[in-house]
Parts: structure tokens; C-alpha cells; sequence
């Protein structure tokens, strides 16, 4: 079946511009989290969405990043006045659900290409 | 808050040879302990997890042991090939949020020469 897709692949914007990133979580998925990859990092954790709602945004960075998922499927990832720090691949995942009692069953997160982001 | 250390790449090793990559993490609760890779042009794909203390994850002659006392989760392999060439990462959950978010390493590049 079909995987995670993100839009667009790569992203070119100059300092100062708004961007918007997609991602098409696997049909069925409830959870959807956002992360971002800086070159020669691992992934660093934004937000994630249970249904429609935000479960947890302590990971963004300041004001000018905003995710929605009005619908609770596809999400976008939203950043006002880029900066040059923003460069980096954001990373799109979904699973199952979230949630349940410790020692619980492990819902796997299956990952997006992601969307290279270049701020010049 | 919680954290993933794992060591630093890249490692280069001749086709057959011995992998162990080492992975240590803090944290308050009790983790979920995972190994992700990332091959090239591909997105990260969850290689291996293990839930509780002595649990070994294992997939593709990879395997890992979940080490409370040493807080470790090294991976191993006992035969490397060329095609285990990728980047992997160490991550870890929260056991008491299943299913939320994962705390990564910073990722061990692995090349496999033939």
C-alpha cells in the first residue's frame, strides 16, 4: 500500500518568505508526528497530532512554525519569516494510534522521504 | 529530559566483518529502545525495538540487548554486507506516552566496502 508521502521534495525560499510543507500520512493512521533533520543530526522531534488536535507541540522552535491537520489526515507544516536556520529536512510520520497503557503493543512510526528545506 | 548518545561515524568495515555500534540513553521514565536506518535516497525505516529490560530486538542478523543497568542498546551484526551500508539511528520513546515521540541519536554512517 502507500507509504508516507511529503510535498514538495525539495524547497528553495529566500530568508523573510512563508512556506508551507504537506504530508500524506498512510490512510487509516490516526497519529501524524513532524520532525526535523538538521545535516549530520538525528531527527529532532516538532509536534504530533492525535485526530485533528496538536497532542504535543513542545518541540517547535518558536511562533513562526504552526501545524495543522484540520481533517485529521493530511497535515501542513507552516513556517513565517524564514530564517537561513531553518534549512534542514523536515520529516513527516504517522502510526496507528497513539497512546495506551505502559508495556502496551509498540505502534511502529513509518516515516516520510521527507521535504528538503533550503533557506537562502 | 531524555537523551540518545551513540557513537560517532563514520565506520568503515570490509564486507563480512563484525559491526557493533554503541548507543547509550538518560532517561526518567522507562523507554522504548529502537534502531532506525536510513539507507541511501530512502526514508528512515524502523530496523529493531525492544520494549522492556533483556528484551533483544532482532531483524536482518542485526540484533540489539536492552541493558537497564548500563543503559546501552548497542547494535550488532555478525557478518556485514555491502547492502548494510546506510546511516542508523538510535532513538528511544517515552514507555509511559506508546506511540509518541522518539528521541533520536545523532546517527553512525556505516560503509561497507567490498
Amino acid at each position: 500500500g502507500a507509504g508516507v508521502s511529503q510535498t514538495p521534495s525539495n524547497k528553495v525560499t529566500e530568508k523573510g518568505k512563508y512556506v508551507e510543507l504537506r504530508c500524506d500520512p498512510i490512510s487509516g493512521h490516526t497519529a501524524l508526528y513532524w520532525y526535523r533533520q538538521s545535516l549530520g543530526q538525528g531527527p529532532e522531534f516538532l509536534i504530533y497530532f492525535q485526530g485533528t488536535g496538536a497532542a504535543d507541540d513542545s518541540g517547535l522552535p518558536n511562533d513562526r512554525f504552526f501545524a495543522v491537520r484540520p481533517e485529521g489526515s493530511v497535515s501542513t507544516l507552516k513556517i513565517q519569516r524564514t530564517e537561513r536556520g531553518d534549512s534542514a529536512v523536515y520529516l513527516c510520520a504517522s502510526s496507528l494510534s497513539f497512546g495506551g497503557l505502559a508495556g502496551g503493543p509498540y505502534n511502529e512510526q513509518f516515516f516520510g522521504p521527507g521535504t528538503r528545506l533550503t533557506v537562502l | 529530559g531524555d537523551s540518545v548518545t551513540q557513537m560517532e561515524g563514520p565506520v568503515t568495515l570490509s564486507e563480512e566483518a563484525f559491526l557493533t555500534i554503541n548507543c547509550t540513553y538518560t532517561a526518567t521514565g522507562y523507554p522504548s529502545l529502537f534502531w532506525y536506518v536510513q539507507y541511501p535516497g530512502e526514508g528512515l525505516q524502523l530496523l529493531l525495538k525492544a520494549t522492556k529490560a533483556d528484551d533483544k530486538g532482532s531483524n536482518k542478523g542485526f540484533e540489539a540487548t536492552y541493558r537497564k543497568e548500563t543503559t546501552s542498546f548497542h547494535l550488532e551484526k555478525g557478518s556485514v554486507q555491502v547492502s548494510d551500508s546506510a546511516v542508523y539511528f538510535c532513538a528511544l520513546s517515552d514507555r509511559d506516552n506508546q506511540g509518541g515521540k522518539l528521541i533520536f541519536g545523532q546517527g553512525t554512517e556505516l560503509s561497507v566496502k567490498p
